[in-house]
Order: structure tokens, then C-alpha cells, then sequence
């Protein structure tokens, strides 16, 4: 049981580059979610899929894309990389929705736009 | 939306000493409120949560409290060991909004053998 796996764990990427951070999770979780921490400022979610088709937006949505074909897998998109998205991101995950039981993250990834 | 803050950002004691990191939250319906500890370079898990119908809950030497009325919520650490410096997080889900897990600035607590 890998729990919530990310990658990659580093990545540097060129302002208006485009590239995809994967995450995947083998509890069979419905809920998953993306978080972006960045140092004084917490975690902030960008968004989150209560469910297999289903997403919607966090508090910090601009820049990123979301899709979720399956429940195992939720890849969040950057389309055009600024250095603004510099940051440090975590996929979570939970079995229902998240004020029923605890998020699971994973190890994260560390992104730096150049 | 919710607006949670945390104090202190930093907070430094000595091993043996009690640590409380304190939360406020915006939305007086907001019902659900977790803690995180993250070590240094690791990912954030939980080490205890609280509901809007209890007022403290304490796992060991950790102990979370409510208080609705001032709408806020504290995080005591007693006897504290330096595995537990770390950066804390509180977060809560607000009304309406029922998955979204909106968390504050973090503190981070060092304790100094």
C-alpha cells in the first residue's frame, strides 16, 4: 500500500512552459485535492474532485488545470509556468469527504519556474 | 469564504515546557477543525481534530481546545520532546463548503534540548 504518491519530487521549468504533476493514490479514495505551500502562507488549495469526473476550484484556481478520469489518479496541469507558481505542492487525499476523515498526503514536489 | 489565522508564526521552549498555538476562524458555522504537524522536509499528517459539539479533546500529551463564541481554537503541547519541533498547521472547513479544508499560516515550534 504506496499510499499518495507524487512525481516528480523536483522539477525547474522555464517561464511559459507547460508540464503536468502527477499523483496517484491506491486506498481507493473518493476525495482528492492539490495544495501549493509557499513559506508564511500555509497550505493553499487549488483544487480538489470529490469523486471520478467530478472537480471544482480551491481558493487559488488561476494557472492550474485539473482533471479526474479515474479515482486513483488526479494530475494537476500547468498550461504557461510563471515564476509566481514557484512553490511546493502536495496532492491529498481522503476515503470520503474531507471533514469525515483525515487527509493523506503525499511526499510532494518542488517546483521552481525560472 | 473562511479566513483562518494562527499565532504565533514562531515559538521557541525549552524541552519540558507546554507549547499553545492558538487559531481564529472567520465563519461562525464552521464545524470541523484539524491539526497538522509537519517535520522538517516530510509531508503534513494529522495528529488530532475537533468538532463544534465538543469543547477539548487530548490525545497523550497533546490537547485541543474549542471555543465557539470567540471562534477560536488552541493547540497545547505538554511536556514537550524535541521530536516534536516541527511546523504546525490549523485548519477548518467552512460552511457550505464541505470539502474544502482551509488551513492557517503554520507556526513553527522548536524546542531546545
Amino acid at each position: 500500500n504506496a499510499g499518495v504518491t507524487q512525481t516528480p519530487k523536483f522539477q525547474v521549468l522555464k517561464t511559459g512552459q507547460s508540464m503536468t504533476l502527477q499523483c496517484a493514490q491506491d486506498m481507493n479514495h473518493e476525495y482528492m485535492s492539490w495544495y501549493r505551500q509557499d513559506p508564511g502562507m500555509g497550505l493553499r488549495l487549488i483544487h480538489y474532485s470529490v469523486g471520478a469526473g467530478i472537480t471544482d476550484q480551491g481558493e487559488v484556481p488561476n494557472g492550474y488545470n485539473v482533471s479526474r478520469s479515474t479515482t486513483e489518479d488526479f494530475p494537476l496541469r500547468l498550461l504557461s509556468a510563471a515564476p509566481s507558481q514557484t512553490s511546493v505542492y502536495f496532492c491529498a487525499s481522503s476515503y470520503v469527504r474531507v471533514g469525515n476523515s483525515p487527509l493523506h498526503f503525499g511526499n510532494g514536489t518542488r517546483l521552481t519556474v525560472t | 469564504g473562511e479566513n483562518v489565522e494562527q499565532h504565533p508564526s514562531t515559538l521557541s521552549v525549552q524541552e519540558g515546557d507546554s507549547a499553545v498555538i492558538k487559531c481564529t476562524y472567520s465563519d461562525s458555522a464552521s464545524n470541523y477543525f484539524p491539526w497538522y504537524k509537519q517535520e522538517l522536509g516530510k509531508r503534513p499528517q494529522l495528529i488530532i481534530d475537533i468538532r463544534s459539539n465538543v469543547g477539548e479533546k487530548k490525545d497523550q500529551r497533546i490537547a485541543v481546545t474549542l471555543n465557539k463564541t470567540a471562534k477560536h481554537f488552541s493547540l497545547h503541547i505538554t511536556e514537550t520532546q524535541p521530536e516534536d519541533s516541527a511546523v504546525y498547521f490549523c485548519a477548518a472547513i467552512p460552511s457550505g463548503g464541505y470539502n474544502k479544508l482551509i488551513f492557517g499560516a503554520g507556526t513553527r515550534l522548536a524546542v531546545h534540548p
